[in-house]
């Protein structure tokens, strides 16, 4: 059955340096999303992706964030100086359509340090 | 805007018994409702999810919900509890097809033997 990936699955980082959390959505996927859950806290919708452009984000999608889709497989969620606070659970998922069910991926566990 | 509140943050259950998580939401239009599960170093699964047709939705592994519109409640359910269905459940909502989902805590379930 196919599935998102997500790597790295953990990632440890200090503060100030740039991430990129790659994902791999299902491969007939139009639609692709970022959440992620701060440990003990919800899961949160930071950035959704159509068309090679941003259709939607949150107020956590600040100018430190951006999301690229490199290829024709990949879909990257990139941090350029993270903080501390940015430490969290983020998950990648994508949809066939608008009104399809979101397939989540198994997550990449950040840690900044 | 629309929110969930999952009561709960730990349910543990006996092997065999009733599984009952809760789920009140809040949106000012009718919403589309979700159960997602979340096995230990995996993604999201869609349990089951509510979009206006049967109030009382079946989904996989023995789940139910029943959508209670006078009660904002979306109550998920099983009759009897199997060991593998240890794992984190998250209740989401969201208004349209093209809105992003809202996330409650989630509730950790644990089944003993």
């Amino acid at each position: 059955e196919p599935e998102v990936t997500q790597t790295p699955s953990h990632q440890v980082t200090q503060m100030g340096q740039e991430v990129i959390l790659r994902c791999v959505p299902i491969s007939n996927h139009l639609y692709f999303y970022w959440y992620r859950q701060i440990l003990g806290q919800k899961v949160e919708f930071l950035v959704s992706f159509y068309n090679n452009e941003i259709s939607e984000k949150s107020e956590i999608f600040d100018d430190q964030f951006s999301v690229e889709r490199p290829d024709g497989s990949n879909f990257t969620l990139k941090i350029r100086s993270t903080k501390l606070e940015d430490s969290a659970m983020y998950f990648c998922a994508s949809s066939a359509g608008q009104e399809e069910t979101q397939y989540f991926g198994p997550g990449t566990r950040l840690l900044v340090l | 805007a629309q929110s969930v509140t999952q009561l709960g943050s730990h349910v543990s259950v006996s092997e065999g018994a009733l599984v009952l998580l809760r789920c009140n939401y809040s949106s000012s239009v009718p919403p589309y409702l979700f159960w997602y599960v979340q096995y230990p170093n995996q993604g999201l699964q869609l349990l089951l999810k509510y979009t206006s047709a049967a109030t009382l939705v079946k989904g996989i592994n023995g789940f139910e919900a029943e959508f209670k519109k006078s009660e904002t409640s979306f109550h998920l359910t099983k009759p009897s509890a199997h060991m593998s269905d240890a794992a984190e459940y998250f209740c989401a909502v969201r208004i349209s097809g093209n809105t992003p989902l809202v996330f409650g805590k989630g509730t950790r379930l644990s089944v003993i033997a």
